[in-house]
């Protein structure tokens, strides 16, 4: 199975200023037959469901707000939000789909207002 | 809209049994994956189980042999029946879809969760 690790597990930043979360996977996940990289990022805020924010490593998701983006290639990856906002504490979660079941996690990252 | 709305989850005793539920609105179980996703008291998401719209089904190794997981088409309905329950079971059980849109295997569509509690 592939392992999905995130860091840091939890970081603390200033309102406005940048957020960075990374992600790295035991194996590539990079298709280079349609050289997509199959990551999807969720954000999870407290008492509610995950909710899909991006996929293939750098697509937003409809009505995603464009200071989420992401980046990464293969095994390393990152979700940054470039001027956090109160609204955006909260659990961010990594999963790799490159290959079939099971699907897998990152153990999360929390998000908090310094 | 699509809505994914879970029931049945409650209190069992190890070694128990539970069917959870999840009906879909606006979404048609048969035409796109569906998906049990968990997630234990204070800890990370962890996949459960898959059912394609071709009927295949795919399970995380901890539940093979205990879960199974189905849908009726006719009730745009997802389920799975869980048996030989044990403590580290306990989790909010969500139902979770996947249109496809972003490739298959991520999960766009969310229930709202049911907890699943075992112990004695």
């Amino acid at each position: 199975d592939i392992v999905m690790t995130q860091s840091p597990d939890s970081l603390a930043v200033s309102l406005g200023e940048r957020a960075t979360i990374n992600c790295k996977s035991s194996q590539s996940i990079l298709n280079t037959s349609n050289n997509k990289n199959y990551l999807a990022w969720y954000q999870q805020k407290p008492g509610q469901p995950p909710k899909l924010l991006i996929s293939w490593a750098s697509t937003r998701e409809s009505g995603v707000l464009d200071r989420f983006s992401g980046s990464g290639s293969g095994t390393d990856f990152t979700l940054t939000i470039s001027s956090l906002q109160a609204d955006d504490v909260a659990v961010y979660y990594c999963q790799q789909y490159y290959t079939t079941p099971p699907w897998t996690f990152g153990q999360g990252t929390k998000v908090e207002i310094k | 809209e699509v809505r994914l709305v879970e029931t049945g989850g409650g209190l069992v005793q190890p070694g128990g049994s539970l069917r959870l539920s999840c009906a879909a609105s606006g979404f048609i179980v048969s035409n796109n994956l569906m998906n049990w996703v968990r997630q234990a008291p204070g800890r990370g998401l962890e996949w459960v189980s898959v059912i394609y719209g071709d009927g295949r089904i795919s399970y995380v190794d901890s539940v093979k042999g205990r879960f199974t997981i189905s849908r009726d088409n006719s009730k745009n309905t997802l389920y799975l029946q869980m048996d030989s329950l044990r403590a580290d079971d306990t989790a909010v059980y969500y139902c979770a879809g996947d249109s496809g849109s972003s490739g298959w295997g991520n999960f766009d569509h969310w229930g709202q969760g049911t907890l699943v509690s075992v112990s004695s």
